[in-house]
């Protein structure tokens, strides 16, 4: 499985949008980019997925770098519930769904 | 939509006995189940995929007779810890996912098993 990268950890104020970055310079054409969040002592959260173009959903936005080699997870106005670990995830379409997980951001909300 | 319960949500146990974890779907049919283990501070680690009806599909370096995936039906597959022992204490969590609702893969909350 091809390898992300993440900053371990982030911090951003409450109300301000937040920008978590992915590396991801080995990727493949059929590789999607996958994000999930943890909140403490729960399992992961799925926020959203791409291939290529840009996505919108309720949770936040991904930017997706033209040459896909990099990636951005935006919350467009972080709240202290969005503190959590946030994975950024290649999952090969071929590969039978499985996800990898990485060491992933940890984001800090500040009030 | 989208629920995935796990049992029992915390377990003490003596070494050497064998603990059974439950994963269920609760409003959708399972195509896939995924476990994981993640220690303190680290990120979750896939230990195997179970289909349902056929064997789980382990990840290398984890022991197969140690961890038994059971998949009896679309909504339900079982982790049965043998033999623990504390270094088997962990996080487990399990996923699943639906065939033909894309790519997203639906996270239980967990059981944190402590094994003395």
């Amino acid at each position: 499985d091809a390898k992300t990268t993440q900053p371990n950890s982030m911090e951003s104020n409450e109300e301000e949008p937040v920008h978590l970055p992915c590396n991801h310079s080995t990727i493949s054409g059929t590789d999607y980019i996958h994000w999930y969040r943890q909140l403490p002592s729960q399992g992961p959260e799925y926020v959203i997925h791409g291939l290529t173009s840009n996505v919108n959903n309720r949770m936040a936005s991904l930017a997706i770098a033209e040459d896909r080699k990099s990636s951005t997870l935006i919350l467009h106005r972080a709240t202290l519930r969005d503190a959590a670990v946030y994975y950024c995830i290649l999952r090969d379409m071929d590969s039978s769904y499985k996800l990898i997980f990485g060491s992933g951001t940890r984001l800090l909300v500040r009030p | 939509g989208a629920v995935v319960s796990q049992h029992p949500s915390r377990v003490i146990c003596k070494s050497g006995t064998s603990v059974k974890i439950e994963c269920r779907s609760l409003d959708f049919q399972a195509t896939t189940m995924f476990w994981y283990r993640q220690f303190p501070k680290q990120s979750l680690m896939l230990m195997a995929t179970s289909n349902e009806g056929s064997k789980a599909t382990y990840e290398q370096g984890v022991e197969k007779d140690k961890f038994l995936i059971n998949h009896a039906s679309l909504t339900l597959s079982t982790l049965t810890v043998t033999s623990a022992h504390p270094e088997d204490s962990s996080f487990y969590i399990c996923s699943a996912r639906v065939s033909g609702r894309g790519d997203t893969q639906y996270f239980g909350p967990g059981t944190r098993l402590t094994v003395l």
